[in-house]
């Protein structure tokens, strides 16, 4: 079974700043997606941006962009310019390409002050 | 379409009751999960419906859990004799297919086992 590790429980950080969640993960297979889904305090998880492990150019959508690094099996996520409404929790999520089960990190908590 | 839904959002019972939850999916979307997400972690994968067949059970459904998908439309997700460790919020997904397709969540039912 894969195993998706995020090693920072909170991160805060400064509205217009930039922030970095770091996540890593553990699987045997060349080929599978990588995740970071967004979900806001009490509100729906949804996705921020995905990432196919044969592609070597990094996902980029908007202010959001990963750093993928498939020798070291790392797949950190960089939040741009900061918003108020990024304030939310971050799940790092890892599936094969045949699997149909997202398997998820423990998140890591973004607060972004005003 | 509004997305996946889920009904009720909350709900508080007391051990030993029964209770079963509902989710609706989005309407072209033939696969349907069920997660757990217990405070502060990730969600944990519980089961999977490509459209009316339940292809995958995980060690984490107790014979106390049952799923179905009548007709391969919405979806319902019962527990008997409720336990205090049942507490956590059981979250519903769904995809036009597996692997690397994007998984679209609802709000979650957020249970409390008194």
């Amino acid at each position: 079974a894969q195993t998706v590790t995020q090693s920072q429980p909170e991160m805060s950080v400064q509205e217009a700043e930039t922030v970095t969640l770091s996540c890593t993960y553990d699987t045997s297979e060349n080929n599978y997606y990588l995740f970071w889904y967004k979900q806001p305090p009490s509100r729906q998880m949804i996705l921020v941006i995905r990432q196919e492990a044969y592609k070597q150019q990094n996902a980029t959508e908007n202010r959001f962009s990963v750093n993928f690094q498939k020798a070291a099996k790392s797949f950190s996520l960089k939040i741009s310019d900061s918003q108020l409404g990024d304030t939310a929790m971050y799940f790092c999520a890892f599936i094969s390409p045949n699997d149909y089960k997202l398997s998820f990190g423990a998140g890591t908590t973004v607060t972004v002050r005003a | 379409d509004t997305g996946v839904s889920q009904d009720p959002r909350h709900k508080i019972t007391k051990r030993g009751q029964n209770v079963t939850f509902r989710c609706d999916p989005i309407s072209e979307h033939n696969r349907l999960y069920w997660y757990r997400q217990t405070l502060g972690q990730g969600p944990e994968f519980l089961t999977y419906f490509q459209n009316e067949a339940q292809l995958e059970k995980s060690r984490l459904l107790s014979d106390r859990f049952s799923a179905e998908r009548p007709k391969g439309s919405f979806s319902t997700l019962e527990i008997q004799r409720t336990e205090q460790g049942d507490s956590a919020m059981y979250l519903c997904a769904s995809s036009l297919s597996a692997g690397g397709d994007e998984q679209f969540f609802g709000p979650g039912t957020r249970l409390t086992v008194l």
